[in-house]
């Protein structure tokens, strides 16, 4: 079974800081992960997705993420947080191909201060 | 061109009415899903079907009960509705190798 844990229902911070989403998870099979946001009143859109390869990911409106198996971790990081990237986050794991289903985390709420 | 489409975007009905609710894509996809996610924000897969056959049946009450006509279409239909069914349901599809999902923009269901 698969599980995601994702620290902080709210993250604040400066416009131009660091944005940091922790995430971790737990398979009992190599994980495919996945970041998604959701903005107000929308659907849930793919970030990023880590399936097999390389580590560390990149994604869309400069968000990036890297694997670590030995942690369990999924960290989502952008290096400097815009006014538009207020919004919610979630991330997911799914035991690898086949007819597995996408679990979520709770999610994270990212506010964003001018 | 919406990938994956859901209608109605709002719904606001009654408790002991039934309704339904209508997912369509045009990405090729062989496989789609029903979640919810509940006023925590939470998201929790109900139904997946892969090319017309239900793979995956959370315990969900049996008063949900999904319907694919074909594999472009997975619709969900609710009897009796209760107070509790109030949530904003997502369609999904995901190609065969299950990568990422692409999600609909959502039904807001409100009971009252």
């Amino acid at each position: 079974a698969q599980s995601v844990t994702q620290l902080g229902s709210h993250v604040s911070v400066s416009e131009g800081a660091l944005v940091l989403l922790r995430c971790n998870y737990s398979s009992s099979v190599p994980p495919y992960l996945f970041w998604y946001v959701q903005y107000p009143n929308q659907g849930l859109q793919l970030l990023l997705k880590y399936t097999t390869g390389a580590t560390l990911v990149k994604g869309i409106n400069g968000f990036e993420a890297e694997f670590k198996k030995s942690e369990t971790s999924f960290h989502l990081t952008k290096p400097s947080a815009h006014m538009s990237d207020a919004a919610e986050y979630f991330c997911a794991v799914k035991g690898g191909t086949g007819f597995q289903k996408l679990v979520f985390g709770t999610g994270t709420r990212l506010l964003v201060s001018p | 061109d919406t990938a994956v489409s859901q209608t109605p975007k709002y719904l606001v009905t009654q408790m002991g009415n039934d309704k339904s609710i209508k997912c369509e894509q045009n990405l090729g996809h062989d496989t789609m899903y029903w979640y919810k996610q509940d006023s925590k924000k939470f998201l929790k897969i109900m139904f997946s079907y892969n090319n017309k056959e239900l793979i995956i049946n959370e315990t969900v009450p049996n008063r949900f009960s999904p319907k694919s006509p074909d594999k472009a279409h997975l619709n969900l239909h609710i009897n009796s509705l209760e107070l509790g069914d109030s949530a904003v349901y997502f369609c999904a599809s995901s190609p065969p190798e299950g990568y990422g999902y692409t999600f609909g923009s959502g039904t807001r269901l409100t009971v009252v």
